[in-house]
């Protein structure tokens, strides 16, 4: 049962343009969402999170939103930057089940200059 | 600061064989988490580790077993291997209050069972 689910396994962007990743999830219980990026032979590192009380956090290029009754979330990355090049995987959390992060599959981000 | 440590970075193991990962928290973090990654997939939660106890259990069977020192460092043991465990393990570490930024990840061990 795949319960974080990312549709679109790669993503061909050109620089400065708009970046969209999607997620879905099947698990109402998640309190928790976030973004990771990955680049190879790096571990994934933290982009931004988004608590499941809101619907928007933004930090800088990077922008989640979250819409609870579709169970989706997306990361938006305005302006998209060659060095925005990697995979791309969120991952959702629930406190309850001690914060242990469910993973989607992954986008690959390519960002052309 | 040293983030998330991992050793060894990569590794060659033969069907049958017992392999040992080790892994060291980020300073001030005292949780520790691993995870699989197969190729071309997203990270999958193995087990989790706290006061140096397993909190937390994953989908995986017994010959996936670990162990949390009192220093926060803690090991993945893999018994009997199986080609099917060829993959990434990448040992997360959080603080106990688990901020918002989730989890610290290391930068993983690449285990290739032939």
């Amino acid at each position: 049962d795949q319960q974080v689910k990312q549709n679109s396994p790669s993503l061909s962007v050109q620089e400065g343009r708009i970046s969209i990743l999607n997620c879905d999830y099947t698990n109402s219980m998640f309190d928790y969402f976030l973004w990771y990026k990955k680049y190879p032979a790096e571990g994934p590192t933290f982009l931004i999170s988004i608590s499941s009380i809101k619907d928007k956090n933004e930090d800088g290029r990077f922008t989640v939103f979250l819409n609870k009754s579709a169970k989706h979330l997306s990361l938006h990355i305005v302006p998209s930057q060659p060095g925005d090049s990697a995979v791309y995987f969120c991952a959702a959390s629930r406190k309850a089940a001690g914060n242990k992060l469910t993973f989607g599959g992954g986008t690959r981000v390519l960002v052309k200059p | 600061d040293a983030g998330v440590t991992q050793s060894p970075t990569h590794l060659i193991k033969t069907r049958g064989q017992q392999v040992t990962l080790r892994c060291s928290p980020k300073s001030g973090h005292d949780t520790v988490s691993w995870y699989q990654q197969a190729l071309g997939q997203g990270p999958q939660f193995i087990f989790q580790y706290y006061e140096e106890e397993e909190r937390q259990r994953g989908n995986f069977p017994d010959r996936f077993s670990g162990h949390q020192f009192p220093n926060y460092s803690s090991e993945l043991n893999v018994n009997a291997l199986l080609l099917g465990d060829s993959a990434l393990y990448l040992c997360a570490s959080s603080s106990p209050t688990w901020d918002f930024y989730g989890y610290t990840f290391g930068s993983g061990t690449r285990l290739t069972v032939v």
